[in-house]
């Protein structure tokens, strides 16, 4: 299958400073992009759908200007964890249609976010 | 309201025997299905997708889809071990520029040796 790779796989910071986490596609171009976070033993949550060329969208109860999004390329996205507070700790994970059959999804390894 | 239901488990089977998942999905629109294994502390991985009514097999998985009564479901032949996971279902609307999913919360699979 079609290879996402993000970095970094684990952050711990501060909380009140700001984490980008980057979502790179390897070998297809992307112009959509999904960003998920998950807490422990729930399910996946879309957050925003990020898109190359134009602003994202986000779901509903997510903050916009907490969760900044670029869609800098057609292999790069970009989530920046503004402000970070331990309740943001999470499991951030994003995800690209490949382009195959059925344009299925392949997810990034994640990332695990931990804000002191 | 575009839901996917699963049956959150955990469900126990022994090795070797068929693990059989079950997913209900609740907009018509949905025309493609797909499959996420997710062990824990991991990221989802695609197992198989399925768009046509019927069954589509590949190695020990087998996804069966029936629009009409709106199910869709995953058979683990043999289960092994490393088959324990959580087991996410997903459906897509057709349409161009229509990537996003929706998931199903999981059903926990936990193969006993």
């Amino acid at each position: 299958g079609a290879v996402v790779s993000q970095h970094p796989s684990w952050v711990i910071c501060k909380s009140g400073t700001s984490v980008k986490i980057e979502c790179r596609s390897l070998d297809f171009q992307a112009t959509t992009m999904f960003w998920y976070r998950q807490f422990p033993k729930q399910s996946l949550m879309l957050m925003a759908t990020s898109n190359e060329g134009s602003k994202a969208t986000y779901e509903q109860g997510v903050e916009k200007d907490k969760f900044l999004i670029n869609h800098a390329s057609l292999t790069l996205s970009t989530l920046t964890v503004t402000s970070a507070h331990p309740e943001d700790s999470s499991f951030y994970i994003c995800s690209a249609p490949a382009g195959g059959p059925r344009d299925e999804q392949y997810f990034g390894p994640g990332t695990r976010l931990t804000v002191l | 309201q575009k839901e996917v239901e699963q049956n959150s488990g955990p469900l126990s089977v022994p090795e070797g025997a068929i693990a059989s998942l079950n997913c209900t999905y609740s907009d018509r629109g949905s025309q493609s299905f797909f499959w996420y294994r997710q062990y824990s502390g991991k990221s989802p991985e695609l197992i198989m997708f399925i768009y046509s009514n019927g069954d589509k097999e590949d190695g020990r998985f087998t996804a069966q889809l029936n629009k009409a009564s709106q199910y869709v479901s995953l058979l683990i032949r043999d289960s092994q071990p490393s088959d324990s996971a959580t087991y996410l279902c997903a459906a897509r609307r057709s349409g161009a520029g229509s990537y996003q999913l929706t998931f199903g919360k999981g059903t926990k699979l936990s193969v006993i040796p």
